[in-house]
């Protein structure tokens, strides 16, 4: 297994563009997370899915959407990028809830100048 | 409602020395415990967890945590300090009852001199 991958790992974006964080599991997990974070301040939940078709608000959602069609792929999309989404983005996906470990993929390191 | 506190953004040890990270949480059902390290420019990774039974746990590279209900904590313990154990930690937790989402602690770097 792959187990949780991400794509890019690097991007330099300028303020007001948009991309997209690709990130993709092959764990058949039903659990996806997006978690953002900065220096000193830990994870900050974006969104999270509890399967196809169904996503929900994390903590910080302003500026962010994410969309879930498949099993496999939960990508998070910035919209018009802004310095303060300067950060690091972790994708992670569980089995199930409760007791399950979280599987985290390598980040993705964005700058918005 | 869960949280969790990680007393202290950066701990420095001497190869060899005693580790010990502190971790309180708060829950109001019984928790679901969680350490986690993060090498440097990677994904975070599972140490070990605390579900039900044993209140010591064993996680890999040597560490282990134990729960202790009554002082709401969940530190993590290495006997003997590697450089390679230089990393951010990362204490989480879960609720019984169908939370699924973890609330982690703010990380503590863990520093290793030689």
């Amino acid at each position: 297994n792959a187990g949780v991958t991400q794509t890019p790992k690097f991007r330099i974006l300028k303020i007001g563009q948009s991309m997209t964080l690709q990130c993709t599991q092959d764990m058949n997990h039903n659990y996806m997370y997006w978690y953002r974070q900065d220096p000193g301040m830990g994870l900050k939940l974006i969104y999270y899915s509890v399967g196809a078709g169904i996503t929900d608000k994390g903590e910080v959602p302003n500026g962010y959407n994410v969309s879930r069609s498949t099993t496999e792929d939960f990508p998070l999309r910035l919209e018009l990028a802004a310095p303060s989404q300067t950060s690091v983005y972790f994708c992670a996906s569980r089995p199930e809830g409760g007791t399950d470990t979280q599987y985290f993929g390598p980040g993705t390191r964005l700058t918005v100048l | 409602a869960q949280s969790v506190t990680q007393l202290g953004s950066h701990v420095s040890v001497s190869e060899g020395a005693l580790v010990l990270l502190r971790c309180n949480y708060s829950s109001s059902v019984p928790p679901y415990l969680f350490w986690y390290v993060q090498y440097p420019n990677q994904g975070l990774q599972l140490l070990l967890k605390y579900t039900t039974g044993a209140t010591l746990v064993k996680g890999i590279n040597g560490f282990e945590a134990e729960f202790k209900k009554s002082e709401t904590s969940f530190h993590l313990t290495k006997p003997s300090a590697h450089m390679s154990d230089a990393a951010e930690y990362f204490c989480a937790v879960s609720e019984l009852g169908g939370s699924y989402i973890p609330t982690f602690g703010r990380g503590t770097s863990l520093i290793v001199h030689p």
